[in-house]
């Protein structure tokens, strides 16, 4: 079993819709869950990260995680056309991540809004 | 500020060839990392340098695959006898570790696109 599992896609969606991106993960002491966009040919940014269990919200995005079913999810609200990238949940491998060290990445999901 | 650069940006080779990537960390980032992206995947990781400390290697698929950094600074992937499974973007990271609770946040380059005949 792969420590995060993301499904693929791609996932298209209308102007407008509710997007809904998850992704489990194997490993229960994970604390850290980081959520990048990365757009065709570039490099992945940071959208937003949370801390253990609950919720955190950024203008249109909202990061979730429960941890007591390893399911890590991503809502974007009122989606644009701008919003088309792929997008990859990832945990730090290490349990004491302000020292440093690899990331685990999922699949990466595609994400295509449609104007 | 300057972000991570990463060169060449496209890189066609021959099978069997040695192939160099480099990568130019963010200023006053300790830490560098390699990752590597299948087409349609998630990224796998390399390598990781931190400081003075002995690198993390656990990620390199094969002896043909090596990595140098100098100081803090520059970072070179080399990957020897090239195969076309190699093909793939091989994405650079840094980071400051600044310790203490606070997320440290890895900025990526642009990636460097290997395309092995």
């Amino acid at each position: 079993q792969k420590e995060v599992e993301q499904d693929p896609g791609p996932l298209s969606v209308p102007e407008g819709a509710i997007v809904s991106l998850n992704c489990t993960y194997s490993n229960s002491a994970f604390q850290y869950f980081m959520w990048y966009r990365q757009y065709s040919r570039k490099g992945p940014e940071l959208l937003m990260y949370t801390y253990s269990s609950g919720n955190k919200e950024d203008g249109r995005f909202t990061a979730q995680v429960d941890k007591s079913s390893k399911y890590i999810s991503l809502f974007i609200r009122d989606s644009q056309p701008s919003d088309s990238a792929t997008y990859l949940c990832a945990v730090p491998f290490s349990m004491i991540y302000n020292q440093g060290g690899k990331l685990i990445f999922g699949q990466g999901t595609e994400l295509s809004v449609k104007p | 500020g300057a972000g991570v650069s990463q060169s060449p940006s496209n890189k066609v080779t021959e099978k069997g060839k040695d192939v160099e990537l480099r990568c130019d960390p963010i200023s006053g980032h300790t830490a560098l990392y390699w990752y590597r992206q299948r087409l349609g995947q998630g990224l796998e990781f390399l390598i990781y340098f931190q400081g003075n400390s002995a690198p993390d290697k656990s990620g390199l698929p094969s002896d043909r695959f090596s990595a140098e950094r100098t100081g803090e600074s520059v970072s070179t992937l080399t990957i020897q006898r090239t195969q076309q499974e190699d093909s793939a973007v091989y994405l650079c990271a840094s980071n400051q570790i600044a310790g203490g609770s606070s997320y440290n946040e890895q900025f990526f380059g642009p990636g460097t696109r290997l395309t092995v005949l």
